[in-house]
């Protein structure tokens, strides 16, 4: 496609409910990128892959956040036993190496 | 640690009107700044940046100057159009690493 894809657009989850976010990069892309972004707030870094190589997760808040993307092109973020806190926007980014990022539309969260 | 701190919004100016909004910045050594860009409905889009002190990001009439003396990174525009109305965050990338520091954001409003 012409730019990173979201899917879902909307996701709405009862608490304690697991869930997974899906990203779709643009193709040929190395880096890619999950951000959370809470409202009225400035995208908070989760994670980074480069291909399919998990380099930095620091940012996931805790054990309930896992990301993964097994063919270094996909990638999903998955949050289980879901919380209020969890609510937010959940933004991917991707790149060639140490190029210019593109960021999709988002999926935005909302945990009941 | 690496911060980010911008102007608080929104701000909300009339057309033609001459923007500024501030941004400035913690971190050590020589980071890269940007400034992204969300329209509504849209992702994040890089605006503009600058890679070292004293250099100048330009970009769609926007400026802004790397200050490294007053670690600081302001937007300015000279004549704003409503099309301008947008969320802007200021970001930061510390050298060497892949991920991105961003601001709280700033709401901008252009009235006709």
């Amino acid at each position: 496609g012409a730019g990173v894809s979201q899917s879902p657009r909307y996701k709405v989850a009862k608490r304690g409910q697991d869930v997974a976010l899906r990203c779709d990069p643009i193709s040929g892309h190395v880096s890619l990128f999950w951000y959370q972004q809470a409202l009225g707030q400035g995208p908070e870094f989760l994670t980074y892959f480069q291909n399919e190589a998990q380099l930095d997760k620091s940012g996931l808040p805790s054990d309930r956040f896992f990301a993964e993307r097994p063919e270094g092109s996909v990638s999903t973020l998955k949050i289980q036993r879901t919380q209020q806190e969890d609510s937010a926007v959940y933004l991917c980014a991707s790149s060639r190496l140490g190029e210019k990022l593109f960021f999709g539309s988002g999926t935005q969260l909302s945990v009941l | 640690g690496n911060s980010v701190t911008q102007m608080e919004g929104p701000v909300t100016l009339s057309e033609e009107a001459f923007l500024t909004i501030n941004c400035t910045y913690t971190a050590t050594g020589y980071p890269s700044l940007f400034w992204y860009v969300q329209y509504p409905g849209e992702g994040l889009q890089l605006l503009l940046k600058a890679t070292k002190a004293d250099d100048k990001g330009s970009n769609k009439g926007f400026e802004a100057t790397y200050r490294k003396e007053t670690t600081s990174f302001h937007l300015e525009k000279g004549s704003v159009q409503v099309s301008d109305s947008a969320v802007y965050f200021c970001a930061l990338q510390r050298q060497g690493a892949q991920k991105l520091v961003f601001g709280q954001g700033t709401r901008l409003t252009i009235n006709p």
